[in-house]
């Protein structure tokens, strides 16, 4: 089955921990992407990246990191920087030619006490 | 400023009837048009896929539209069913920026019995 598994869905932490959350994909896409989601409003690029070893910042990547080592994988790491880390998360992937249709992983939710 | 707006925010109907949503955009060059369906704690998932010389789409209940001369797209649901609730996502490429998908807020479906 191809697609795009993210874990676990659920998380919680306590203020000032970094968490990693994992996201791989088994459909040969060259691109990924981090977004995240909150409530009313549209999802926020974090970090992209387009090829192994190679990412670049979105909109909001203040208090986050990321790898690529791998072409299936693309963790992200909440770092204690980030001021309001409690939120869905969405990986996603897509091919770097055509109309790049996104395809989305499951998500996950982040909760920090 | 390249823009997505979705409306309206949330819609309430019964199960069985038609609805119709809207969205409009200001991302120029345009290069193509996504709907997406996203239940709740879920990852989104693409309903059409709608390119500058498509004016209309089908996917099964489905149909979008594309009027890219006043940049507006909708999304009609024909007898509607319980399972169409959920958060229906514009997505919006600019041509020449393959990484920068501009998305709506989303419309917040209600289907009731």
């Amino acid at each position: 089955d191809g697609g795009i598994t993210q874990s676990p869905k659920y998380l919680f932490r306590k203020e000032g921990q970094n968490v990693t959350l994992s996201c791989e994909q088994n459909l040969n896409h060259d691109a990924m992407y981090w977004y995240r989601q909150d409530p009313g409003q549209g999802l926020r690029l974090i970090y992209y990246s387009q090829i192994v070893n190679d990412f670049q910042k979105g909109d909001i990547a203040e208090g986050y990191s990321v790898s690529r080592e791998k072409k299936e994988s693309f963790p992200l790491t909440v770092t204690s920087a980030q001021k309001n880390p409690t939120a869905f998360y969405l990986c996603a992937s897509s091919e770097m030619a055509g109309p790049y249709e996104q395809y989305f992983g499951p998500g996950t939710r982040l909760t920090v006490t | 400023k390249n823009q997505v707006e979705q409306s309206p925010q949330s819609l309430i109907i019964l199960e069985g009837k038609n609805c119709t949503l809207q969205c409009n955009y200001t991302v120029s060059p345009f290069s193509n048009l996504r709907w997406y369906k996203q239940d709740t704690g879920r990852g989104p998932v693409s309903l059409t896929i709608m390119t500058f010389s498509e004016n209309t789409k089908s996917n099964g209940r489905y149909t979008a539209t594309l009027d890219a001369d006043t940049k507006q797209s909708s999304l009609h649901i024909t007898a509607s069913q319980l399972s169409d609730s959920a958060s229906y996502i514009c997505v919006v490429s600019a041509l020449y920026n393959f990484n920068k998908f501009y998305f709506g807020s989303g419309t917040k479906l209600n289907v009731k019995p």
